[in-house]
């Protein structure tokens, strides 16, 4: 079955330490995305990739990174810069066209102390 | 500044009727999204429309008025399993998504 895989679910982390989300996804798909979901917010764009080895960042890139050195995977860093990383983090993937809908993965809750 | 406006909570009683409402304002319109989130789960994509009317599949339909920068969600024959948080989104005019913050229905019996 295609889809698109985040690990680990749940994710705890001291505070100054950098950690990595994987997101991997088997749908061929070109564009994939990282989004940030707040309580009572609405999702919020971190990174974007419309193809490999090429990235832009979205409205709330500082204290992130990412790379893209596979179609399959787009594994999003958040570094000690961020001043608020407990959140929950989606990571989404598309055919790249502007009708195509975003197919998401499960998101990894991540908990910094 | 673009914004995206929907009610944050409703609550319906299973077999019945609910509309979930969405107002936008923002730079160009290229689309708008319906998405189903169950809580700590992933969003899932219910419906699309770019074109004024409504769209129906299934037990689910959703409507759009561009003029109005209107679009509503409707949900038939409400089953349990329907509570969960809907998402709008609208694809402005550089289509990027305008995420509205979910509307959290919960479902009676």
């Amino acid at each position: 079955d295609g889809g698109i895989t985040q690990s680990p679910k749940y994710l705890f982390r001291k505070e100054g330490q950098n950690v990595t989300l994987s997101c991997e996804q088997n749908l061929n798909h070109d564009a994939m995305y990282w989004y940030r979901q707040d309580p009572g917010q609405g999702l919020r764009l971190i990174y974007y990739s419309q193809i490999v080895n090429d990235f832009q960042k979205g409205d709330i890139a500082e204290g992130y990174s990412v790379s893209r050195e596979k179609k399959e995977s787009f594994p999003l860093t958040v570094t000690s810069a961020q001043k608020n990383p407990t959140a929950f983090y989606l990571c989404a993937s598309s055919m790249g066209r502007e009708n195509s809908p975003l197919h998401f993965g499960n998101g990894t809750r991540l908990t910094v102390t | 500044g673009q914004n995206i406006d929907q009610p944050t909570e409703m609550t319906a009683t299973e077999g019945a009727i609910v509309q979930i409402n969405c107002t936008y304002q923002t730079s160009g319109f290229n689309g708008l999204f319906w998405y189903q989130q169950h809580a700590g789960e992933a969003p899932t994509f219910l419906s699309y429309n770019v074109l004024d009317g409504l769209e129906e599949k299934g037990r689910f339909s959703s409507f759009l008025s561009r003029s109005k920068g209107y679009s509503y969600l409707l949900l038939k024959e409400l089953q349990m399993k329907d509570s969960a948080s809907y998402l709008c989104a609208v694809m402005d005019s550089n289509y990027q998504l305008i995420w509205g913050a979910g509307t959290k229905l919960i479902i009676k019996p």
